[in-house]
């Protein structure tokens, strides 16, 4: 299947900026998620982008696709307590299959 | 209100009794997948389902079957449940597989001993 590659954990100071990092192998997904998901929950969509874009912007959260390197970043600024939470990044390919990634738990310290 | 219902939420039970975790959707969507869940495995889909009659296997299919008889239920069987099936699954649902927003169900988290 496709590989999709996350770093397992990540630990910011509130106020700080995170960036999430995510490397996939399937170049002709036409979007790629970023998804959220609080202890105990189910996961929720925070972003998307297109893959024919570089760059989303969405109010604290930046996406960043670099399509040559595979290698997609979430990057969330102001970072606040309430961000604490798994984030997956997911790729669908062609034959509507879908690949998570392994899950980066954010940290995010007072 | 939409949204992806699973029951049950938890469940423990033993080696080779079979059981249906059921998955029910309100949203009229025609792709429905199942997830499972393992620490630092991410989500791996078993199967998905793009209509009605019509499912496939997704990445780790073996030891779980799947059946899509109307369009808002895609049930997931464990005919023979072993405890390498112990994990936390989800259901999904969307519009469409590749271009459309996943709706996740709450979970179900399984123990089998």
């Amino acid at each position: 299947g496709e590989d999709v590659e996350q770093s397992l954990f990540l630990s910011v100071r509130e106020g700080d900026s995170s960036v999430i990092n995510c490397t996939y192998t399937d170049s002709s997904s036409t979007y790629l998620y970023w998804y959220k998901q609080e202890p105990g929950a189910g996961l929720q969509l925070l972003t998307y982008i297109f893959s024919n874009m570089d760059m989303k912007q969405d109010q604290r959260l930046t996406v960043l696709l670099n399509k040559k390197d595979k290698h997609l970043s979430l990057r969330i600024a102001d970072t606040q307590t309430g961000d604490s939470a798994i984030y997956f990044c997911a790729e669908p390919n062609n034959f509507n299959k879908f690949y998570f990634g392994s899950g980066t738990k954010l940290n995010v310290k007072p | 209100e939409a949204q992806v219902t699973q029951n049950p939420r938890y469940l423990i039970t033993v080696t080779g009794k079979k059981l249906t975790v059921t998955c029910s959707q309100n949203m009229n969507h025609e792709y429905m997948s199942w997830y499972r869940q393992d620490p630092g495995l991410g989500l791996r889909q078993i199967y998905y389902s793009m209509n009605v009659e019509v499912t496939d296997k997704g990445d780790v299919p073996e030891g779980y079957k799947v059946s899509r008889k109307e369009k808002r239920n895609f049930p997931l069987i464990l005919e023979s449940p072993s405890p390498n099936q112990t994990s936390l699954y989800f259901c999904a649902s969307g519009a469409s597989a590749t271009t459309d927003t996943q709706y996740f169900g709450p979970g179900t988290r399984l123990t089998v001993l």
